[in-house]
């Protein structure tokens, strides 16, 4: 079974751009969730969709935003860049959602480096 | 307060030997979710182990083992037999109902270092 793929792998955007970040779960998987991970701040929630619905979101600018499409993939977008949204962002999936599934597997991440 | 507290910046373990990496978390939700993970230097996060708080047995995977003590609310993870390849960084995370709806918190990560 494939895992969880981001793409791209990295990315070079400049501050002010928007950028748009993709992800495929596990087949059969319904929940995508979103994390950042930066040195500082560590491993912070962004948000999680299930079955094409925001279920929940963490406490992140509206500059943040994301969608889940009918095949369960999902993207992440972020507007107007800062140089703080440099960072690892990881994408996690599930079968279901909340504490019903004890699985979470993730993909290899989007490094995105703003300058 | 924290939720997740990983007391261990750094640790080093002689090859083949034990290691024990310490994870504290605070929840008053009843039903919760312990896990732990690995993150090689590519940034991958790849699942180990998870503990469900209503889970009778502490869990295992292989080499991995779940220490899971619920009245002191600690999770640490045993490491058997270790090898160059456990080098990472580990992450300790929890899961709960109630206002993190389920979405997973992580404490700050332990980096183990294997020894030949």
């Amino acid at each position: 079974k494939a895992g969880v793929t981001q793409t791209p792998r990295y990315l070079i955007k400049t501050r002010g751009q928007q950028v748009t970040l993709s992800c495929s779960p596990i087949s059969g998987h319904r929940s995508v969730s979103w994390y950042q991970q930066t040195p500082g701040q560590g491993l912070q929630f962004l948000f999680e969709y299930f079955s094409e619905t925001q279920r929940n979101k963490g406490n992140f600018p509206g500059r943040f935003s994301g969608r889940q499409f009918s095949n369960s993939r999902s993207e992440m977008n972020v507007s107007t860049l800062e140089l703080g949204d440099s960072a690892l962002y990881l994408c996690a999936s599930s079968r279901l959602t909340g504490t019903r599934s004890s699985e979470q597997y993730f993909g290899p991440g989007t490094r995105l480096t703003v300058t | 307060a924290q939720k997740i507290t990983q007391t261990q910046p750094g640790m080093f373990v002689q090859e083949k030997e034990a290691v024990t990496l310490d994870c504290t978390y605070d929840t008053s939700d009843p039903s919760y979710g312990l896990f732990w993970y690995k993150q090689p230097s590519s940034g991958e996060m790849i699942f180990l182990i998870y503990q469900g708080s209503y889970d009778q047995q502490n869990a295992t995977e292989g080499r991995y083992s779940l220490n899971f003590q619920k009245a002191r609310k600690s999770a640490n993870l045993v490491i058997s037999a270790s090898q160059l390849g456990d080098s990472a960084m580990y992450f300790c995370a929890m899961r709960e109902d109630g206002v993190s709806q389920g979405n997973l918190i992580f404490g700050k990560g332990t980096k183990l270092s294997v020894k030949p």
